[in-house]
């Protein structure tokens, strides 16, 4: 089912371009989050949100920053991408009082 | 000390055979340890998850083993199908410390089982 969705799925661009991915979700949830998968190392947080005025950093947040427009929505900027920022983009979403994460179908970005 | 150490790395495990996934932490808080399943050009999902008051947890063919004092949980898949084929991630988190519902996720094990 398509209840958090992302856009684009794909993206190519260029170093040093401004680049915003977004999620929207329908699942009603309160809290979403940002996370990149790269080959290797997992699934790394970069920003995290608890409800539409609360906005934490993960653990790699730098060159990222984030936007909560409404409780449904949560995008993604990378304000000037380089090429290690290369990798797969995931949204998540979960509901406070539960542990379990709901992912989107991921945004494969390139930076040349 | 927020790391989770997940291995092998991949794995390959003929039909029917047992396929086996460890994980282990450093965090004496985390009280949550969830496994994520993940389908090529998909998101991951929920598998299975435990929590440290027992030691073993068993949903259909999959099982979570949980040894507190080795710090260590794993993965069983009993009776592996073509289908179980995919991206495993182990995860961890802190629920009781207030928390934050943050994950901290292995680095993945990408199984085939081959027919």
């Amino acid at each position: 089912d398509a209840d958090v969705t992302q856009t684009p799925r794909n993206r190519i661009t260029k170093t040093g371009k401004r680049i915003m991915l977004e999620c929207s979700q329908t699942k009603g949830h309160d809290r979403m989050y940002w996370y990149r998968q790269d080959p290797g190392l997992g699934l790394r947080l970069i920003y995290y949100s608890f409800d539409v005025k609360d906005i934490n950093k993960g653990e790699i947040s730098d060159g990222y920053s984030v936007s909560r427009q409404a409780q449904a929505k949560f995008s993604l900027s990378l304000e000037s991408a380089i090429p290690n920022q290369t990798a797969l983009y995931f949204c998540a979403t979960s509901r406070s009082g539960s542990h379990e994460q709901y992912f989107g179908p991921g945004t494969r970005l390139t930076v040349t | 000390q927020q790391q989770v150490k997940q291995s092998p790395q991949s794995l390959i495990v003929q039909k029917g055979g047992i396929s086996i996934i460890n994980c282990a932490y450093e965090n004496t808080a985390f009280d949550y340890f969830p496994w994520y399943q993940q389908f090529p050009g998909k998101g991951p999902a929920l598998l299975i998850a435990i929590r440290p008051d027992v030691s073993e947890k068993k949903e259909g063919r999959f099982t979570i083993s949980f040894n507190k004092s080795a710090k260590q949980f794993s993965l069983h898949i009993m009776d592996s199908q073509p289908g179980d084929s995919a991206t495993y991630f182990c995860a961890a988190s802190n629920v009781l410390g207030g928390a934050t519902n943050k994950l901290i996720f292995g680095t993945g094990t990408l199984l085939a089982v081959q027919p």
